[in-house]
């Protein structure tokens, strides 16, 4: 079946435009999952979505930084004002979270967002 | 989650087993040892889990000492498009438990 999918692949900016990702998890999925990975940098998590549970915020780096899941499905992360340190790739995942699994996450292609 | 350490990078030749190390001396009881890989431009892949006892798969075997504070991820034969960074991670078993990525260790698989 599908896997997650995300767009745009890639995308630049001007400093201090808004921009919107967007993810689409694999159908069924109750979990959603926002990471990014930075140049030469390991994955950050920045955010997490489960039902119609308050989303785990812990990891947004800043106000600038915020995420909707409309439906329970599709998901966007909206950064504005952004800034050159924001350059990076950023990873959705989604996973079928019940407590008898083992919650492997799926991973999405990424989106790489480019701040000039 | 517990910390984990991994060697920075190791090459491996094609065709033979590739023995991933990995150190989690404060794993806690209901810790366990999860692999992922993430292949060049591409999202993280999740390989394999365990708690205690060795498992496997069709992708990889994973070991784990006795007293939890080690593991060794095994790739029987490796081939180059197991070239990849493979992360260690300790993660709480259930719901809602996000993945922390340490630097992982970049494996190449050469001919």
């Amino acid at each position: 079946g599908a896997g997650v999918s995300q767009s745009p692949s890639n995308k630049v900016t001007e400093k201090g435009k808004d921009v919107e990702l967007r993810c689409d998890p694999i159908s069924g999925h109750t979990a959603l999952y926002w990471y990014r990975q930075s140049l030469g940098q390991g994955l950050e998590f920045l955010i997490y979505f489960q039902g119609n549970s308050a989303p785990d915020k812990s990891g947004l780096p800043s106000d600038r930084f915020s995420a909707e899941r409309t439906g329970g499905s599709v998901s966007t992360l909206t950064i504005q004002r952004t800034q050159q340190e924001d350059s990076a790739v950023y990873l959705c995942a989604s996973s079928l979270e019940e407590l008898s699994s083992y919650n492997e996450q799926f991973f999405g292609p990424g989106t790489r967002l480019t701040v000039l | 989650d517990a910390k984990t350490t991994q060697p920075t990078s190791m090459d491996c030749a094609e065709g033979r087993a590739a023995n991933l190390p990995c150190n989690h001396s404060t794993i806690s009881g209901n810790e366990y040892v999860y692999w992922y890989r993430q292949i060049h431009s591409q999202g993280p892949q999740y390989i394999i889990h365990g708690l205690k006892n060795n498992e496997t798969n069709e992708m990889a075997s994973l070991i784990i000492t006795e007293d939890r504070k080690s593991s060794t991820l095994i790739l029987p034969h490796a081939t180059l498009r197991d070239t990849a960074v493979y992360y260690c991670i300790v993660r709480v078993y259930g719901a809602g438990n996000k993945l922390t990525f340490g630097g992982g260790t970049r494996v190449l698989v050469k001919p």
